[in-house]
């Protein structure tokens, strides 16, 4: 069982130049989330979902935007990057909202 | 909006010394889930609480659910360089909604 597959694992981007986080799941999940985690703090949710064709904004949403066409893959997308972006980005998922999330490795991203 | 709370942000303790945590909730949740975060790794799962006031335990590890579903502790008994990383609570107001964390709290163990 992979579970949540991220990639990249690693990225750099210049800014203003845009870019597609990939997620997917093996476990037929409904809920999916994007996380962000700056160095040394918590994790900030950015966009959720409950269900393929569904989304919502999280804490932290602008710059972003995602999708969820299929129950499988949650992409995040960044459109003119900013220094600000640099972080670490989670995918996670789970079958409802109140039960085990479980995360893929990250992406970590620099922006310069 | 919800927000979820975690005291203390940083702790440093002598290996083989107890450790505390507390999550608090400006909610009431419908569980609490507690996740690890080693150095460099991502969160991974440890356990949930549902009913009010419950207790688990896992080998050194306490877990406690207030009786107002509010807040929880996770207390670590005898510290373990093992048990370093970064705790965090996280808990959905109902069974259907998205799971807020905590800011987590980060624990290095001195051996």
């Amino acid at each position: 069982n992979a579970g949540v597959t991220q990639t990249p694992k690693f990225r750099i981007l210049k800014i203003g130049q845009s870019m597609t986080l990939q997620c997917t799941q093996d476990m037929n999940h409904n809920y999916m989330y994007w996380y962000r985690q700056d160095p040394g703090m918590g994790l900030k949710l950015i966009y959720y979902s409950v269900g393929a064709g569904i989304t919502d904004k999280g804490e932290v949403p602008n710059g972003y935007n995602v999708s969820r066409s299929t129950t499988e893959d949650f992409p995040l997308r960044l459109e003119l990057a900013a220094p600000s972006q640099t972080s670490v980005y989670f995918c996670a998922s789970s079958y409802l909202g109140a039960v085990e999330a479980f995360f893929g490795q990250g992406t970590r991203l620099t922006v310069v | 909006g919800q927000q979820v709370m975690q005291i203390p942000q940083y702790q440093h303790v002598q290996e083989g010394e107890d450790f505390t945590t507390y999550c608090n909730s400006s909610t009431t949740l419908s569980n609490i889930q507690w996740y690890k975060q080693r150095p460099g790794g991502h969160p991974v799962f440890l356990i949930q609480l549902v009913k009010s006031g419950e207790v688990k335990k896992q080998k050194r590890l306490t877990f406690q659910f207030g009786e107002a579903k509010k807040n929880s502790s996770l207390h670590i008994t005898a510290t373990q360089t093992t048990d370093v990383g970064t705790y965090f609570c996280a808990g959905p107001i109902t069974s259907y909604d998205k799971v807020i964390f905590g800011p987590g709290t980060s624990l290095s163990v001195i051996p």
